[in-house]
């Protein structure tokens, strides 16, 4: 079974500043890669994915993310993050098949 | 709004209850999920529907029991639940069951007392 793996549970990071938010996966079948963001008393929502093609995805609210085969990394990076960005962030992994595998989420807070 | 609506929001249950969540969506999607989402772990797959077929089911206890009478509609019927089994239902949406994303619903908040 895939496992994903985020390293980081919880990210501090100051208004304007730069924020990697690191996920790998176990698996190095090909996968498709995904981010969610979750809310406060949301569910998820989907902030970009990765199925093919260029390996570096650009999804909503400025988010981008790189696909590293090689090191079965997807990290998420944005170069200036607002207040707004403040909330959980899920990757998750999707080998063929009907299952997605999730990690365990990072918490991102945005300090004013 | 997402598309995919989660009622109850919150719901409080004793362990001997009945009760059911229901999960609705117009977006035209032919599969829906439920997942269970605790503090601290991964999402958990719980039940897979395709086309009103439940396609997996991931050796889920027999006091959670879906249903999905159309393809817009699901439930999760449950009863005889534990306080473990406190946690936020989530349930979800794609086009099939390929390399979609999915759309979420905002989940329902279960507490069992």
């Amino acid at each position: 079974a895939q496992s994903v793996t985020q390293l980081d549970s919880q990210v501090p990071v100051f208004e304007e500043a730069p924020v990697e938010l690191r996920c790998n996966y176990s698996s190095s079948v090909s996968v498709y890669l995904f981010w969610y963001v979750q809310y406060p008393n949301q569910g998820l929502q989907l902030l970009l994915k990765y199925l093919s093609g260029s390996t570096l995805v650009k999804g909503i609210n400025g988010f981008e993310a790189e696909f590293n085969k090689s090191q079965t990394s997807f990290h998420l990076r944005k170069p200036s993050v607002h207040i707004s960005d403040t909330a959980e962030y899920f990757c998750a992994v999707k080998p063929t098949g009907n299952q997605f595998y999730f990690g365990t989420g990072t918490s991102l807070t945005v300090i004013p | 709004e997402t598309g995919v609506t989660q009622t109850p929001r919150h719901l409080v249950m004793g362990m001997t209850n009945k009760k059911s969540l229901k999960c609705e969506q117009h977006l035209g999607h032919n599969a829906m999920y439920w997942y269970k989402q605790s503090a601290k772990k991964p999402l958990e797959l719980m039940f897979v529907y395709n086309f009103k077929e439940q396609t997996e089911n991931n050796s889920v206890p027999s006091r959670f029991s879906p249903e999905c009478p159309n393809s817009s509609h699901l439930f999760l019927h449950l009863h005889t639940l534990q306080p473990e089994d406190s946690a936020l239902y989530l349930c979800a949406s794609s086009p099939g069951t390929a390399n979609y994303g999915y759309t979420f619903g905002s989940g329902t908040r279960l507490t069992v007392v």
